[in-house]
């Protein structure tokens, strides 16, 4: 079934570290990616989406892209900052099953001055 | 931009008693909305579907008669946990995906509650 695989955490880095967070998915027909955040007692933002392949999305200097080859949606971000620290979630949404979502497990992220 | 009110964010109750929450959009209609459940930690789980009008459609190993979901309007949909019990302590977590929305990402993206937490003692 449709299903998405992201690196567990947690990560901890420094404040400037350059940042990854891989994510990997499965899914018939063709998904659509996201990466959602969570900040502490909150509930989940859309960080950024992409709808095919070789698509990149970007916000807030977080960036992913679309890999068909690989089926992967890696999140990069050259420079964080304490205020990134949150949680990550990697997902799908597969128009062929009624866009249902699919979550990854979260990535734990913490960033120190 | 689109936003999804989920009311109350914190709630404790005793064991025995049912437990109410909201989930309203603000500024759309929602004829879909999603109830999860998070547990400490972990990524969250797809409890159910409420569709405006019609029954949820629960998944699998969920209890409808113990996680109540009622889709009144295209913006409320309410999930009542009935005879809570300390297992059942978790963060709860709405979504809705807006009528033919398109916004900045297209249509089939969720927009979420800010999540309740909910105790039972």
């Amino acid at each position: 079934g449709d299903s998405v695989t992201q690196m567990e955490g947690p990560v901890t880095l420094s404040e400037e570290a350059f940042l990854t967070i891989n994510c990997t998915y499965t899914a018939t027909g063709y998904p659509s990616l996201f990466w959602y955040v969570q900040y502490p007692g909150e509930g989940l933002q859309l960080l950024l989406k992409a709808t095919k392949a070789d698509d990149k999305g970007s916000n807030k200097g977080f960036e992913a892209t679309y890999r068909k080859e690989t089926t992967s949606f890696h999140l990069e971000k050259g420079s964080v900052q304490v205020s990134d620290s949150a949680v990550y979630f990697c997902a799908l949404s597969v128009p062929l099953n009624n866009n249902d979502m699919r979550f990854g497990a979260g990535t734990r992220l913490t960033v120190k001055p | 931009g689109a936003v999804v009110s989920q009311h109350p964010s914190r709630v404790i109750c005793k064991s025995g008693t049912s437990v109410k929450i909201e989930c309203r959009s603000l500024d759309f209609q929602a004829t879909t909305m999603f109830w999860y459940r998070q547990f400490p930690k972990q990524s969250l789980m797809l409890m159910a579907t409420s569709n405006e009008g019609s029954k949820a459609t629960y998944e699998q190993g969920v209890e409808k008669d113990k996680f109540l979901i009622n889709h009144a309007s295209l913006t409320l949909s309410t999930l009542t946990v009935t005879s809570a019990h300390p297992e059942d302590s978790s963060f709860y977590i709405c979504s809705a995906r807006e009528i033919g929305g398109q916004g900045a990402y297209g249509a089939n993206v969720l927009t979420f509650g800010a999540g309740s937490r909910l105790t039972v003692l």
